[in-house]
Protein backbone atom coordinates (compact mmCIF):
# COMPACT_ATOMS: atom_id res chain seq x y z
CA UNK A 1 0.00 0.00 0.00
CA UNK A 2 1.00 3.32 -1.13
CA UNK A 3 -0.93 5.24 0.13
CA UNK A 4 -0.79 8.97 1.50
CA UNK A 5 -4.79 9.81 2.52
CA UNK A 6 -5.65 13.65 3.55
CA UNK A 7 -8.40 15.89 4.35
CA UNK A 8 -10.68 17.81 3.68
CA UNK A 9 -10.04 17.73 -0.03
CA UNK A 10 -11.56 21.39 -0.57
CA UNK A 11 -11.78 23.73 2.38
CA UNK A 12 -12.85 27.25 2.22
CA UNK A 13 -11.59 29.75 4.88
CA UNK A 14 -12.36 33.39 5.43
CA UNK A 15 -9.12 35.13 7.35
CA UNK A 16 -10.11 34.88 10.93
CA UNK A 17 -11.07 30.95 11.14
CA UNK A 18 -8.67 28.24 12.44
CA UNK A 19 -8.54 25.20 10.45
CA UNK A 20 -6.31 21.79 10.29
CA UNK A 21 -5.60 19.72 7.60
CA UNK A 22 -5.10 16.49 8.29
CA UNK A 23 -2.52 13.32 6.58
CA UNK A 24 -2.05 9.65 7.21
CA UNK A 25 -0.07 7.08 6.07
CA UNK A 26 0.56 3.38 6.61
CA UNK A 27 3.47 2.51 5.03
CA UNK A 28 5.60 2.71 7.87
CA UNK A 29 7.50 5.56 7.21
CA UNK A 30 9.47 7.62 8.97
CA UNK A 31 9.69 11.00 7.56
CA UNK A 32 6.30 13.46 6.29
CA UNK A 33 6.01 16.43 4.87
CA UNK A 34 3.77 19.54 3.93
CA UNK A 35 4.21 20.99 0.55
CA UNK A 36 2.27 24.26 -0.56
CA UNK A 37 1.67 24.07 -4.47
CA UNK A 38 0.17 27.18 -6.57
CA UNK A 39 -1.17 27.10 -9.92
CA UNK A 40 1.71 26.09 -12.76
CA UNK A 41 4.64 25.43 -10.22
CA UNK A 42 6.30 22.79 -8.60
CA UNK A 43 5.36 21.70 -4.97
CA UNK A 44 7.14 23.83 -2.53
CA UNK A 45 8.46 22.49 0.88
CA UNK A 46 7.12 23.64 3.76
CA UNK A 47 7.92 21.37 7.04
CA UNK A 48 9.62 17.86 7.29
CA UNK A 49 9.38 15.69 10.14
CA UNK A 50 11.56 12.86 10.58
CA UNK A 51 10.72 10.39 13.22
CA UNK A 52 8.24 13.19 14.67
CA UNK A 53 10.23 16.06 15.05
CA UNK A 54 10.25 18.65 13.24
CA UNK A 55 13.84 18.61 10.89
CA UNK A 56 12.99 21.03 8.59
CA UNK A 57 11.13 24.58 8.41
CA UNK A 58 11.62 26.25 5.47
CA UNK A 59 10.80 29.89 7.02
CA UNK A 60 6.94 29.42 6.42
CA UNK A 61 4.83 32.54 8.44
CA UNK A 62 4.20 31.59 11.68
CA UNK A 63 -0.02 31.75 10.81
CA UNK A 64 0.56 27.83 9.59
CA UNK A 65 1.76 25.49 12.44
CA UNK A 66 2.77 21.75 11.93
CA UNK A 67 2.12 18.63 14.18
CA UNK A 68 3.19 15.20 13.98
CA UNK A 69 1.06 13.27 17.08
CA UNK A 70 2.46 10.13 15.50
CA UNK A 71 4.46 8.57 13.12
CA UNK A 72 1.58 7.62 11.06
CA UNK A 73 -0.40 11.27 10.95
CA UNK A 74 0.60 14.75 10.34
CA UNK A 75 -1.82 18.01 10.80
CA UNK A 76 -1.02 21.34 9.69
CA UNK A 77 -2.64 23.93 12.01
CA UNK A 78 -3.80 27.19 10.18
CA UNK A 79 -4.92 30.64 11.48
CA UNK A 80 -5.30 33.86 10.90
CA UNK A 81 -4.39 33.39 6.72
CA UNK A 82 -4.20 35.54 4.06
CA UNK A 83 -6.02 35.30 0.44
CA UNK A 84 -2.61 34.82 -1.42
CA UNK A 85 -2.45 31.21 0.95
CA UNK A 86 -4.99 29.62 -1.47
CA UNK A 87 -3.37 27.11 -3.20
CA UNK A 88 -2.97 23.01 -3.19
CA UNK A 89 -1.38 21.71 0.09
CA UNK A 90 0.33 18.70 -0.10
CA UNK A 91 1.61 15.80 2.17
CA UNK A 92 4.14 13.44 1.13
CA UNK A 93 5.87 10.22 3.31
CA UNK A 94 9.12 8.51 2.95
CA UNK A 95 11.49 6.72 4.60
CA UNK A 96 13.74 8.71 6.84
CA UNK A 97 17.54 7.33 6.16
CA UNK A 98 19.12 4.92 3.24
CA UNK A 99 18.84 4.99 -0.80
CA UNK A 100 14.70 4.17 -0.26
CA UNK A 101 13.60 7.71 0.30
CA UNK A 102 11.00 8.43 -2.81
CA UNK A 103 8.31 10.51 -1.52
CA UNK A 104 4.82 9.81 -2.01
CA UNK A 105 2.50 12.28 -2.38
CA UNK A 106 -1.33 12.41 -1.52
CA UNK A 107 -4.20 13.70 -3.29
CA UNK A 108 -3.96 17.04 -1.95
CA UNK A 109 -6.53 19.32 -0.08
CA UNK A 110 -7.54 23.01 -2.31
CA UNK A 111 -7.21 25.77 0.11
CA UNK A 112 -9.11 28.80 -0.63
CA UNK A 113 -8.64 31.67 1.91
CA UNK A 114 -11.16 34.52 1.39
CA UNK B 1 20.40 30.03 -12.42
CA UNK B 2 17.94 27.56 -10.76
CA UNK B 3 19.23 23.97 -9.41
CA UNK B 4 17.19 22.04 -12.17
CA UNK B 5 15.70 23.13 -14.92
CA UNK B 6 12.93 21.56 -17.01
CA UNK B 7 11.50 22.68 -20.09
CA UNK B 8 7.94 24.01 -19.42
CA UNK B 9 6.43 22.79 -22.74
CA UNK B 10 3.74 22.30 -23.63
CA UNK B 11 5.09 18.91 -25.59
CA UNK B 12 2.07 18.09 -27.90
CA UNK B 13 2.43 14.70 -29.65
CA UNK B 14 0.09 12.10 -31.48
CA UNK B 15 -0.89 9.64 -29.82
CA UNK B 16 1.57 6.11 -29.75
CA UNK B 17 4.67 8.45 -30.24
CA UNK B 18 7.25 8.32 -27.98
CA UNK B 19 7.17 11.23 -25.50
CA UNK B 20 10.96 12.54 -24.33
CA UNK B 21 11.26 14.43 -21.47
CA UNK B 22 14.45 15.92 -19.54
CA UNK B 23 16.17 18.06 -17.05
CA UNK B 24 19.69 19.02 -16.27
CA UNK B 25 20.68 20.23 -12.89
CA UNK B 26 24.03 21.92 -11.66
CA UNK B 27 25.11 19.89 -8.38
CA UNK B 28 26.63 17.12 -8.24
CA UNK B 29 25.60 16.44 -4.75
CA UNK B 30 22.31 15.28 -6.13
CA UNK B 31 22.30 11.26 -5.73
CA UNK B 32 18.79 10.19 -6.16
CA UNK B 33 16.03 11.03 -8.94
CA UNK B 34 12.63 11.35 -9.38
CA UNK B 35 9.88 11.32 -12.05
CA UNK B 36 6.10 12.19 -11.03
CA UNK B 37 2.80 12.36 -13.29
CA UNK B 38 0.71 15.21 -12.05
CA UNK B 39 -2.78 15.51 -13.46
CA UNK B 40 -4.74 19.07 -13.12
CA UNK B 41 -5.56 19.79 -9.54
CA UNK B 42 -4.48 16.41 -8.16
CA UNK B 43 -1.28 15.37 -6.49
CA UNK B 44 2.23 14.13 -8.09
CA UNK B 45 2.38 10.46 -8.49
CA UNK B 46 5.58 8.83 -8.66
CA UNK B 47 6.61 7.35 -12.07
CA UNK B 48 9.93 6.23 -11.82
CA UNK B 49 12.71 6.60 -8.64
CA UNK B 50 16.70 5.73 -9.54
CA UNK B 51 19.89 6.35 -8.02
CA UNK B 52 22.45 5.23 -10.00
CA UNK B 53 23.62 6.37 -13.64
CA UNK B 54 22.13 4.22 -16.44
CA UNK B 55 18.69 2.87 -17.57
CA UNK B 56 15.82 1.97 -15.81
CA UNK B 57 12.58 0.39 -17.36
CA UNK B 58 9.24 0.03 -15.91
CA UNK B 59 6.08 -0.81 -18.33
CA UNK B 60 6.38 1.84 -21.08
CA UNK B 61 8.12 4.20 -19.07
CA UNK B 62 12.30 4.18 -18.85
CA UNK B 63 14.31 6.52 -16.76
CA UNK B 64 17.94 7.39 -17.45
CA UNK B 65 20.33 8.96 -15.28
CA UNK B 66 23.69 9.96 -16.64
CA UNK B 67 25.49 11.95 -13.77
CA UNK B 68 29.03 12.56 -15.79
CA UNK B 69 26.71 14.78 -17.54
CA UNK B 70 24.52 15.99 -15.01
CA UNK B 71 20.88 15.25 -16.95
CA UNK B 72 18.35 13.00 -16.50
CA UNK B 73 15.04 11.69 -18.56
CA UNK B 74 11.96 10.14 -19.16
CA UNK B 75 10.72 8.28 -22.57
CA UNK B 76 7.55 7.56 -22.41
CA UNK B 77 6.68 4.79 -25.38
CA UNK B 78 3.13 4.21 -26.92
CA UNK B 79 1.74 7.34 -25.30
CA UNK B 80 -1.83 7.82 -24.59
CA UNK B 81 -3.99 10.59 -24.15
CA UNK B 82 -4.26 9.80 -20.40
CA UNK B 83 -0.71 10.38 -20.19
CA UNK B 84 -1.17 14.01 -20.89
CA UNK B 85 -0.28 15.52 -17.50
CA UNK B 86 2.45 17.96 -15.95
CA UNK B 87 5.65 15.95 -15.59
CA UNK B 88 7.83 16.77 -12.96
CA UNK B 89 11.31 15.54 -12.42
CA UNK B 90 12.58 15.58 -8.75
CA UNK B 91 16.15 15.04 -6.76
CA UNK B 92 17.70 14.83 -3.27
CA UNK B 93 20.87 15.05 -1.99
CA UNK B 94 22.66 11.97 -0.55
CA UNK B 95 21.63 11.91 3.16
CA UNK B 96 19.42 14.16 2.76
CA UNK B 97 15.37 14.08 2.80
CA UNK B 98 14.62 17.55 0.57
CA UNK B 99 13.24 17.51 -2.92
CA UNK B 100 14.35 19.93 -5.71
CA UNK B 101 11.74 19.91 -7.94
CA UNK B 102 12.15 21.12 -11.74
CA UNK B 103 9.47 23.24 -13.10
CA UNK B 104 7.49 20.83 -14.50
CA UNK B 105 6.77 20.03 -18.66
CA UNK B 106 3.18 19.93 -19.68
CA UNK B 107 2.45 17.20 -22.23
CA UNK B 108 -0.18 16.68 -24.47
CA UNK B 109 -0.86 13.49 -26.11
CA UNK B 110 -3.66 14.06 -29.12
CA UNK B 111 -5.80 11.44 -30.17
Amino acid sequence: DTEVTQTPKHLVMGMTNKKSLKCEQHMGHRAMYWYKQKAKKPPELMFVYSYEKLSINESVPSRFSPECPNSSLLNLHLHALQPEDSALYLCASSQARGAYNEQFFGPGTRLTVL
Amino acid sequence: QKEVEQDPGPLSVPEGAIVSLNCTYSNSAFQYFMWYRQYSRKGPELLMYTYSSGNKEDGRFTAQVDKSSKYISLFIRDSQPSDSATYLCAMIKAAGNKLTFGGGTRVLVKP
